[in-house]
């Protein structure tokens, strides 16, 4: 089973700033990675697919970057709206997993 | 509008039985896999079963193989999940997502409660 481990737990950052938050995958997932963000209350919403994809909808100020075992997404000016907590997703093997979730909190 | 609307939470006993339905609508879901994913209270996502197109493929994650069964009708564009024996650790919002892997569009998710 592949466990993806995201850092930091908790992100304290102002709004403009850049936000950096990193996935490690325990054994190569290819770029079979995705990055979801959820607000409270809310379903999760596809952002980021196979690794550097953005979803339909998601603004340009969201990135991803990496392959095989490290990952990370980027939100280059932090908006209000983009407070919440992020997880990245494999599916290379089953089952697919979730990390734990980095929550981006305002500073 | 890609819709996926989520039904049938509630609260059973630990090893009842309680079957969720997603009723799919906006594209054609007789060619996309589905899949159903878990979040307990307070806690991350946990990915339960997927099903391809026809049926013909489901994967379940070990904590629920089993004791869950995942079925679909592409005639009336549903998902199902059927679960059984229940227990307490099953307490959890169950979301129904379009994709086998990459999941593109979620519901707003059933509450299902164990508690004796």
């Amino acid at each position: 089973e592949i466990v993806l481990t995201q850092s930091p737990a908790t992100l304290s950052l102002s709004p403009g700033e850049r936000a950096t938050l990193s996935c490690r995958a325990s054994q190569s997932v290819s770029s079979y990675l995705a990055w979801y963000q959820q607000k409270p209350g809310q379903a999760p919403r596809l952002l980021i697919y196979e690794a550097s994809n953005r979803a339909t909808g998601i603004p340009a100020r969201f990135s991803g970057s990496g392959s095989g075992t490290d990952f990370t997404l980027t939100i280059s000016s932090l908006e209000p709206e983009d407070f919440a907590v992020y997880y990245c997703r494999q599916r290379s093997n089953w089952p697919y997993s979730f990390g734990q979730g980095t929550k981006l909190e305002i500073k | 509008e890609v819709q996926v609307v989520e039904s049938g939470g509630g609260l059973v006993r630990p090893g009842g039985s309680l079957r969720l339905s997603c009723a799919a609508s906006g594209f054609t879901f007789s060619t996309s896999w589905m899949s159903w994913v878990r979040q307990a209270p307070g806690r991350g996502l946990e990915w339960v079963a997927n099903i391809k197109q026809d049926g013909s493929e489901k994967n379940y994650v070990d904590a629920v193989k089993g004791r869950f069964t995942i079925s679909r009708d592409n005639a009336k564009s549903s998902l199902f999940l059927q679960m059984s024996s229940l227990r307490d650790e099953d307490t959890a919002i169950y979301y129904c997502a379009r994709g086998g892997g990459s999941l593109d569009y979620w519901g707003q998710g059933t509450l299902v409660t164990v508690s004796s």
